[in-house]
């Protein structure tokens, strides 16, 4: 089954503790994104990656880091998470030629 | 640039009355126009999306929208509400060579009064 698989659903941590949430897609799309959905605001891209080794800024990148190694992985980084940065993430990936947007069931975050 | 924007945050209908969510974007080239749907504690599901061709386009459970140019709006419609339609709805839109540049609205809460 076609799918981009997030992990943890769920996630409290204090301030300061450096987390991961990964994501992972088995359709072997090159475009990848990571955004996040806060109330009255949408969803907001925070960064995205075209291929392995390639990534770029969205529109609220401050605060979080991306890597792209394998094509299938794109983990984002909270290196200091603070309380500003408790919302609902969502991965999503997509081809370079496709139309729309597949998306993982997201990760709940909570930064006390 | 280009922005999405839907207007009214929360819509509340009649089980069996007509649905309409309205979305209208601003765009510098010709978009790619699609709608989601966001169910409780899930992740986004397309409903349907526009890319070229028909400006009618159907989509799942009964939902279509209809690309308007002049007025650069895709409101989405469902003639008859069911319970089940209860959700979260997101229009957005895209450059049809940018996949990387999704942008969203900002959502519409529809609520199906029984």
């Amino acid at each position: 089954e076609a799918q981009v698989t997030q992990n943890p659903r769920y996630l409290i941590t204090v301030t300061g503790k450096k987390l991961t949430v990964t994501c992972s897609q088995n359709m072997n799309h090159e475009y990848m994104s990571w955004y996040r959905q806060d109330p009255g605001l949408g969803l907001r891209q925070i960064y995205y990656s075209m291929n392995v080794e390639v990534t770029d800024k969205g529109d609220v990148p401050e605060g979080y880091k991306v890597s792209r190694k394998e094509k299938r992985n794109f983990p984002l980084i909270l290196e200091s998470p603070s309380p500003n940065q408790t919302s609902l993430y969502f991965c999503a990936s997509t081809t370079s030629v496709g139309h729309e947007a597949f998306f993982g069931q997201g990760t709940r975050l909570t930064v006390v | 640039a280009q922005s999405v924007t839907q207007l009214g945050s929360h819509v509340s209908v009649s089980e069996g009355a007509l649905v309409l969510l309205r979305c209208n974007y601003s765009s510098s080239v010709p978009p790619y126009l699609f709608w989601y749907v966001q169910y409780p504690n899930q992740g986004l599901q397309l409903l349907l999306k526009y890319t070229t061709g028909a400006t009618l386009v159907k989509g799942i459970n009964g939902f279509e929208a209809e690309f308007k140019k002049s007025e650069t709006s895709f409101h989405l419609t469902k003639p008859s509400a069911h319970m089940s339609d209860a959700a979260e709805y997101f229009c957005a839109v895209r450059r049809a060579m940018e996949a990387n540049n999704l942008f969203f609205g900002t959502g519409t809460r529809l609520t199906v009064i029984p």
